[in-house]
Order: structure tokens, then sequence, then C-alpha cells
């Protein structure tokens, strides 16, 4: 009954590095998301794709950058991690017709020290 | 894109009923409202959609004006496990670019 699967539950990085957040939905569903939840901040945006290989900044998308090859994958990568980048990453995958909802992966609570 | 505006946080007691109020003055006419429920640690989840009028399921109901301008989430006889933020959400259409949006959520707190 699994539709949108991110790579990772929790993940420890170094500042600096460079990190992938991975999520795979099985729905055939043209539009994916990536946000992120911090305390008191409620989900923001960071990046979303309603295609494959295209892709819209969110909210705030800057220190961030994403990749869709494959319709079922959206990558969300931290070219160089920071500690203000320590959050809950969650990603949503949704079909498009208004009358669909969203599916969210489990979320990935990400480290920066 | 409509923008929604919703309590921070409400608190109230085992087998209550509770009410959350969501206003979207701007919403568009092909827009529905989408409400989705998030416990800690875990991504949101669907729990209600509606156009118009009077959305009933399993676990809550849904109450839409005919001016769609707000709508209002009725869980009934709460439990402790209804404790979660909900969001109030008006879907995008394809042509605003389905850029799904989630405002700060409001936070239930149901007490024993």
């Amino acid at each position: 009954d699994v539709k949108v699967t991110q790579s990772s539950r929790y993940l420890v990085k170094r500042t600096g590095e460079k990190v992938f957040l991975e999520c795979v939905q099985d729905m055939d569903h043209e539009n994916m998301f990536w946000y992120r939840q911090d305390p008191g901040l409620g989900l923001r945006l960071i990046y979303f794709s309603y295609d494959v290989k295209m892709k819209e900044k969110g909210d705030i998308p800057e220190g961030y950058s994403v990749s869709r090859e494959k319709k079922e994958r959206f990558s969300l990568i931290l070219e160089s991690a920071s500690t203000n980048q320590t959050s809950m990453y969650l990603c949503a995958s949704f079909g498009g017709d208004e009358r669909t909802e969203a599916f969210f992966g489990q979320g990935t609570r990400l480290t920066v020290v | 894109l409509a923008k929604t505006t919703q309590p921070i946080s409400m608190d109230s007691y085992e087998g209550q009923e509770v009410n959350i109020t969501c206003s979207h003055n701007n919403i568009a006419t092909n827009d529905y409202i989408t409400w989705y429920q998030q416990f800690p640690s875990q991504g949101p989840r669907f729990i209600i959609q509606g156009y118009k009028t009077k959305v009933t399921n399993e676990v809550a109901s849904l109450f839409i004006p005919a001016d769609r301008k707000s709508s209002t989430l009725s869980l009934p006889r709460v439990s402790l496990s209804d404790t979660a933020v909900y969001y109030c959400l008006v879907d995008p259409s394809e042509a605003a670019g389905n850029k799904l949006t989630f405002g700060g959520g409001t936070r239930v707190l149901v007490k024993p």
C-alpha cells in the first residue's frame, strides 16, 4: 500500500557535504513536491515539479536544487549543507486533478552538524 | 492563488465536537477545498474534500457556505488520538500551476 517513499527516515550530515534526499512514488503522478517543516513554521514549499525534467521554485528554494529525471522519482539536493538546513523534509505526490488528494512520504529528519 | 487563514491552535476535551474554520476569500471557481491531518513525525494525510454545501465521511464533516469564502471542518466526539495539526488547503487547478501551498495549520489538542 506504499505510495510515496523517501529514501531515509533519519540522516546526519556534516556542514559542507552534498546531500541527496530521494523520493519515489508509485501512482504515476505528474506533480511532486518537496517541503521542509520546522517547529512553528508549518509546511514550506521548497521546489515542485509538474513533469519530467521540469521544476519550479517554491517559497524557499535558496540553498536547494532538485532533479526529476524519471516521472516516479524526485530528488532534493543540498549542494553544501549548512546547519540552518537541519529540518524535517517531506516529499509529496499529486495527480493534478483538483479533485484528487496529495500523498506524502514519511519524512526525512535531517541533522546537519 | 487562494490564500487560507485558520486559527493557530484549539483545545478541546474528549467526546466534544471540534470545529475549525478556514477562510479562503480568493477561492477560484474550479478550486476544491481539502483538509489534511498531520500527526507528529509523520507526513500529512488527506481527511476530507468538498466543493460546496456539506460533505461527510467516516472521519469528519466539511461545511462550505454558498459563497465558498470559508469552510468549517467538524470533528465529532474527538478522542485523544485526534490531537494533530489540521491544514486547510485550496487545491490548485492546472491553470494555477498545481502549486500546493500549505498554511500554518491549526494545532488541535484534545485533553482527557
